[in-house]
């Protein structure tokens, strides 16, 4: 139980161009979801949390413009990354918060590479 | 600002041998503790978890030991194998902050044969 699926496991983009990237949880229903980065060698930074039926709610120094979260249902969760850049270029990584126990599952990550 | 670290950065342990895995916490406020396994190129996966009102709690090879006056918790595998190579963070649930996890640094745990 408690399965999180992410879409694309990987994308490759020019930049200036535009990418969306899917978090789902496939067994359960997720009132919260949490969208985090990973560079390489590094821990999982918090970017945002995803709140269903609601505005998300971003950590500092993240742009509420260029990473666009929307979580439509309850089991589904999306992160967009307008006007892609180099830099961008990142794992990025979502969970879903079990409710009764407040554990966060992860989806399997999404490699992005902006070229 | 408040953070969660980890004392030893990389450590190596022989197939069969008990691993153990620190990490210190400074959130006075934190009141849920999970452990996770991240494997090379994948998301992060749950171990196991403790909350602020127990000192210990064990599974399936894995034991979790929260010490909360010195703030310390650590994960301890036994009869560590190849496939627990992967690098383990621990993570601290702050409750009166949205129920957000702050992670730890990241320890790499490698099995020698």
């Amino acid at each position: 139980g408690a399965v999180v699926s992410q879409h694309p496991s990987w994308v490759i983009c020019k930049s200036g161009t535009s990418v969306k990237i899917e978090c789902r949880s496939l067994d359960f229903q997720a009132t919260t979801m949490f969208w985090y980065r990973q560079f390489p060698k590094q821990s999982l930074m918090l970017m945002a949390t995803s709140n269903e039926g609601s505005k998300a709610t971003y950590e500092q120094g993240v742009e509420k413009d260029k990473f666009l979260i929307n979580h439509a249902s309850l089991t589904l969760s999306t992160l967009t990354v307008t006007s892609a850049h180099p830099e961008d270029s990142s794992f990025y990584i979502c969970s879903a918060r079990l409710t009764s126990t407040d554990t966060q599952y992860f989806g399997p990550g999404t490699r992005l590479t902006v070229l | 600002g408040e953070s969660v670290g980890l004392h030893l950065p990389t450590l190596s342990v022989q197939e069969g041998d008990n691993s153990i895995i620190n990490c210190a916490y400074s959130n006075s406020a934190s009141d849920y503790f999970i452990w996770y396994k991240q494997e090379s190129g994948k998301g992060p996966q749950f171990i196991i978890d403790i909350r602020s009102n127990m000192d210990k709690r064990q599974g399936q090879r894995v034991t979790v030991l929260l010490n909360k006056t010195v703030k310390h918790l650590s994960l301890q595998i036994a009869a560590t194998q190849p496939g627990d190579s992967a690098v383990y963070f621990c993570a601290e649930n702050i409750g009166d902050s949205g129920n957000k996890l702050v992670f730890g640094a990241g320890t790499i745990l490698r099995v020698k044969s």
